[in-house]
């Protein structure tokens, strides 16, 4: 069974400090990953993918996140908030092989960023 | 370059009342999707399209119908219409179907309220 856990519901930082949004996923494939950014009314916007290349993927705005099959998780880094990083996170994984090709969506993590 | 696009952007219901969702991309996607967001929730899928003339149930299909008549559009349909299906839908779309390792585009969403 796939499932998604996002183990920090609201993360607050301060501007130009180190964001860190947590993941942890189950597969029962051979998953795909992303982290998807969510601007207030506004859909969803891919901000990077995992799938089985490197396993330090690099999205855009400066976030990065590592797989690591070992821990099963795919965190959300930025080494410096900016204040238009202020947003809700989801992380997804995907039944990469499956032939549904669905997707398992994170409960989501709202980000605040203080000046 | 319009991507997905949704209408209405709002609207409100009286229960029992029906109505449809319309959805259209404009990137030749084989794969389209509609899922609701609901506070805490994540996102959850309501049904999907493999392509024209295809479709399939996601995890909460009770209340809603779907149809595929052509590539382009993916219309959402509820029947008589619950305070519970209060939401905010998004439809999605992506190139390719087995092959889940294509992100997803989405639309501005679809902020519903039935009374």
């Amino acid at each position: 069974a796939q499932s998604v856990t996002q183990l920090d519901s609201h993360v607050s930082v301060s501007e130009g400090t180190p964001v860190l949004l947590r993941c942890n996923y189950s597969s029962s494939y051979s998953p795909s990953l992303f982290w998807y950014v969510q601007h207030p009314n506004k859909g969803l916007q891919l901000l990077l993918k995992y799938t089985s290349a490197a396993t330090l993927v690099k999205g855009i705005n400066g976030f990065e996140a590592e797989f690591k099959k070992s821990e099963t998780s795919f965190h959300l880094t930025k080494p410096s908030a900016h204040m238009s990083d202020a947003a809700e996170y989801f992380c997804v994984v995907s039944e990469r092989g499956s032939t549904l090709g669905r997707l398992y969506f994170g409960r989501g993590t709202q980000l605040t960023v203080w000046p | 370059n319009a991507g997905v696009t949704q209408t209405p952007k709002f609207q409100v219901l009286k229960t029992g009342q029906s109505m449809t969702l319309q959805c259209a991309q404009d990137m030749n996607h084989e794969y389209m999707s509609w899922y609701r967001q609901d506070p805490g929730m994540g996102l959850r899928l309501i049904h999907y399209s493999v392509g024209a003339g295809i479709t399939d149930q996601g995890e909460v299909p009770n209340g809603y119908n779907v149809s595929r008549s052509t590539t382009e559009d993916f219309p959402l349909r509820l029947l008589s219409a619950a305070p519970s299906q209060t939401s905010v839908y998004f439809c999605a779309s992506s190139t390719g179907t087995v092959n889940s390792n294509q992100p997803q585009h989405f639309g501005d969403g679809t902020r519903l309220s039935i009374l």
